[in-house]
């Protein structure tokens, strides 16, 4: 059983195009992270996410924290081609052995 | 200077065969753990550690044996490979055992052949 299901699971859109990637669970999580994991090399992260509702921005990214804080999503905007990637978002319960448990993560690709 | 380096980089070997992959943080972290990475791009924890001591330990095969000499150290060898047993294996480390940034390596593919 995945704790954290991601949608879609791979994408592949044009340059200049916008997309929105989710993360979901029927659990309650104390914080959620987004990593990117580029071919050949260990996730990098992008953003911690704390309260339910909250938004943070990172240039043409933008993250949003669930009100209910079980869900979480990613928008890029004008996708370009070093977004190319694996997302994957990362969920810490808080009371369960202090450990982020992974989502099953999307790989992007932006065609030039 | 590598913040988290693991080696080898790439590891390729018979079934049956025991190896080990190192690791190494210079972050003065003190919690480190190793993550596998199936073929579907799964990333599912194994072992923590924080300052040597082991903290968490999922549900891994015992042919799996992690070792701390030190904090800045966690090591993993495993015994009597098996071809289900190929995959990436990710060494990380964090500030402590609360929530905090993970600061992953490059990755050890392993392929059993």
């Amino acid at each position: 059983t995945q704790l954290l299901e991601q949608s879609p699971q791979f994408l592949s859109i044009q340059e200049g195009e916008n997309l929105t990637v989710y993360c979901n669970s029927s659990s309650v999580f104390s914080s959620l992270q987004w990593y990117r994991q580029e071919p050949g090399e260990g996730p990098v992260l992008l953003v911690t996410v704390v309260t339910g509702g909250e938004v943070k921005k990172l240039k043409r990214l933008t993250f949003q924290f669930g009100d209910a804080r079980k869900d979480s999503s990613l928008h890029i905007t004008a996708a370009q081609p070093g977004d190319t990637g694996l997302y994957l978002c990362a969920g810490w319960f808080g009371n369960t052995g202090n450990q982020f448990y992974f989502g099953t993560g999307t790989s992007l690709t932006v065609i030039p | 200077d590598t913040a988290v380096s693991q080696t080898p980089k790439y590891l390729v070997t018979q079934m049956g065969n025991d190896k080990s992959i190192k690791c190494e943080q210079n972050l003065g972290h003190d919690t480190m753990y190793w993550y596998k990475q199936d073929s579907k791009k799964f990333l599912k924890i194994m072992f923590s550690y924080n300052n040597k001591e082991l903290i968490i330990n999922e549900t891994v095969p015992n042919r799996f044996s992690p070792k701390s000499p030190d904090k800045a150290h966690l090591n993993l060898h495993i015994n009597s490979l098996e071809l289900g047993d190929s995959a990436v294996y990710f060494c990380a480390s964090s500030q402590d055992t609360w929530a905090n940034v993970l600061t992953f390596g490059a990755g050890s593919r392993l392929t059993v052949l």
